[in-house]
């Protein structure tokens, strides 16, 4: 079965440093983009960033643009989230998510539980 | 970038009633990529409908969907206890925003 698993989430400070990683099982992990979406207390998701299948290409939403940096390791099945300089705006359950291109549509179709972020001093 | 609003903002309803949820684009969004979460409390999203109409996989038919364009649409017959849930549209033309969530609550 298809599985995402998040770690490395925490209570960091501002202007800190702080890196996610999202581990897959169940399926071929090198043949699927991957996603990450935030989710702040009490408010809605927030699509962060994704990484290509191939690890090739990266996109990132305006608000992380320059301090957030996603790879991917195919041979150990994981992505990670670098996330530098962060801001109390940053705190959030981050998501990591697969990316479906069924030849017709585009979805995320498997997300995993989520990992804390919290950033205070 | 496309911003999709969702309404209303809280939906209040009985089990066994209809619910209808709307998702509006500020532009128009290929029906291809236009999809539905479902996210109950402490828990991640759920794929509910993708392609703006199809549903997912083990996804009950009391759950429906359309629309094209800048205007979509869920719809659930009826209601189920396990239906009360926040319900996001989202659309992946370019960037991958989402709606700001209805939440559908139990009155």
């Amino acid at each position: 079965q298809v599985q995402l698993v998040e770690s490395g989430g925490g209570v960091v400070q501002p202007g800190r440093s702080l890196s996610l990683s999202c581990a897959a099982s169940g399926f071929s992990f090198g043949s699927f983009g991957i996603h990450w979406v935030r989710q702040a207390p009490g408010k809605g998701l927030e699509w962060v960033t994704v990484i290509r299948y191939d690890g090739s290409q990266q996109d990132y939403a305006d608000s992380v643009k320059g301090r957030f940096t996603i790879s991917r390791d195919n041979s150990k099945n994981t992505v990670y989230l670098q996330m530098n300089n962060l801001r109390a705006e940053d705190t959030a359950v981050y998501y990591c998510a697969r990316d479906l291109w069924n030849g017709d549509a585009r979805y995320f179709d498997y997300w995993g539980q989520g990992t804390q972020v919290t950033v205070s001093s | 970038e496309i911003v999709l609003t969702q309404s209303p903002g809280t939906l209040s309803l009985s089990p066994g009633e209809r619910a209808t949820l709307s998702c509006r684009a500020s532009q128009s969004v290929n029906s291809n990529y236009l999809v539905w979460y479902q996210q109950k409390p402490g828990q991640a999203p759920r794929l509910l409908i993708y392609g703006a109409s199809t549903r997912a996989t083990g996804i009950p038919d009391r759950f429906s969907a359309s629309g094209s364009g800048t205007d979509f649409t869920l719809t659930i017959s009826r209601l189920e206890p396990e239906d009360f849930a926040v319900y996001y549209c989202q659309q992946h033309g370019g960037s991958y925003t989402f709606g700001q969530g209805t939440k559908l609550e139990i009155k």
